[in-house]
């Protein structure tokens, strides 16, 4: 079946602009995860879904970070006034249930700040 | 917050030799550890986990165990081939969480027919 998909797979932006990143998890699945991956660094949760219940934004690093679950499906990532720092491949995941389970990725949007 | 440290960084080994990773984690909360690989410009994908009820987890080549006096969780590869080559993540679920991982750094494995 389908997994996990993003878009876009690439981003160039200018220092300042906002960016949008989207990702479509597999059908039925009731978790959704964003991480933000680094070069030589390992993957930094950003924010959870569990179906309908409040996300956990605990990751975000800043409020100009903010994400949405529409419909308990696509999320969308939000990086507002872009700055050199927020280089990194983002990286969606998603689970089929509430409990610890593999999770499965995307293939990642790689934003690049200019 | 949960600490997951990660060694070695980079490690290199002959085709058909064995490979091991270590970790270690700072909450003795966790019960839930995954390793992920992610070969060259791919997703990670989910190789092997173990839950703190068990010591020791296999799957044909590869295996986890598990030290929780110590807090310590090892993988280890046998007889690895040039597809073993990737990177490898483990991780842990922070404060018993039963959805937030942290992530180690990664450990870039090659292995050289």
């Amino acid at each position: 079946g389908a997994g996990v998909s993003q878009s876009p797979s690439n981003k160039v932006t200018e220092k300042g602009k906002d960016v949008e990143l989207r990702c479509d998890p597999i059908s039925g699945h009731t978790a959704l995860y964003w991480y933000r991956q680094s070069l030589g660094q390992g993957l930094e949760f950003l924010i959870y879904f569990q179906g309908n219940s409040a996300p956990d934004k605990s990751g975000l690093p800043s409020d100009r970070f903010s994400a949405e679950r529409t419909g308990g499906s696509v999320s969308t990532l939000t990086i507002q006034r872009t700055q050199q720092e927020d280089s990194a491949v983002y990286l969606c995941a998603s689970s089929p249930g509430r409990e610890l389970y593999e999770q499965y990725f995307g293939p990642g949007t790689r934003l690049t700040v200019t | 917050g949960e600490n997951v440290e990660q060694h070695p960084s980079t490690l290199s080994v002959q085709e058909g030799d064995s490979a091991v990773i270590k970790c270690t984690y700072s909450d003795s909360a966790s019960n839930y550890f995954p390793w992920y690989k992610q070969e060259l410009g791919k997703r990670p994908q989910l190789i092997i986990d173990i839950r703190s009820n068990v010591g020791e987890k296999k799957d044909q080549r590869i295996a986890v165990t598990l030290n929780k006096t110590a807090k310590h969780f090892s993988l280890h590869i046998t007889e690895t081939q040039p597809e073993d080559s990737a990177v490898y993540f483990c991780a842990a679920n922070s404060g018993g969480s039963n959805y937030k991982l942290t992530f180690g750094k990664g450990t870039l494995l090659t292995v050289n027919p």
